[in-house]
């Protein structure tokens, strides 16, 4: 596996508290990415990033905010949790943007928002 | 906007069998169409890709087939192994040529491989 690695890897949070996930990258790939996983809706993408304090919204950013003030990590951030933001996140990593090139994802976040 | 459509939800195949994926999509500029096996609570992971300059692809009991007319690619896996049994997605690139391209991805194929 890349050196990708998410945290936490679990949380339970209540509805309207911030919650915050982290990404960490060890392989100094440029760009970066924010999915969700949910039955029936593959990886949709929240947030990207082609470089430092470079960002760009997915297809489902509402409620979402990101930043990147370092190669290596990528936060994502949801201000004010609801529970239809309870969901698996996928953090990824590529060498190369354009959606060119293999995308390598780290090993997950679950979040519950009860 | 842009999108993937894959099918079928879910294939259950007997082993030795041979299973097929199917996806279509909606921007004729992609051109990278990667493949993704995810198993029960693990990441996502790239077994096979395809550029649009190549028509097919083979890497052992798996290939992809891509048809940029019709705008659909497909994942064939021969000789089905109870280890096959996962999740599957494919994706496509949109906004080609962009720092701010990216994938989208189907909604994922349920694999399940009989003994």
């Amino acid at each position: 596996d890349a050196g990708i690695t998410q945290s936490p890897r679990h949380k339970v949070t209540e509805t309207g508290t911030p919650v915050t996930l982290r990404c960490h990258q060890t392989e100094n790939h440029r760009y970066m990415y924010w999915y969700r996983q949910d039955p029936g809706h593959g990886l949709r993408l929240i947030h990207y990033s082609y470089g430092v304090k470079d960002t760009d919204k997915g297809e489902v950013s509402d409620g979402y905010s990101v930043s990147r003030s370092k190669t290596e990590d990528f936060l994502l951030t949801l201000e004010s949790a609801t529970s239809s933001q309870t969901s698996v996140y996928f953090c990824a990593i590529s060498s190369s943007g354009g959606g060119m090139n293999t995308q390598y994802f780290g090993p997950g976040t679950r979040l519950t928002v009860l | 906007g842009e999108n993937v459509e894959q099918h079928p939800s879910t294939l259950s195949v007997q082993e030795g069998d041979s299973a097929v994926i199917k996806c279509t999509y909606s921007d004729s500029a992609s051109n990278y169409f990667p493949w993704y096996k995810q198993e029960l609570g693990k990441r996502p992971q790239l077994i096979i890709d395809i550029r649009s300059n190549v028509g097919e692809k083979k890497d052992q009991r798996i290939a992809v087939t891509l048809n940029k007319t019709a705008k659909h690619f497909s994942l064939h896996i021969t000789e089905t192994q109870p280890e096959d049994s996962a999740v599957y997605f494919c994706a496509a690139s949109i906004g080609l040529g962009t720092v701010r391209g990216k994938l989208i991805f189907g909604q994922g194929t349920e694999l399940s491989v009989k003994p």
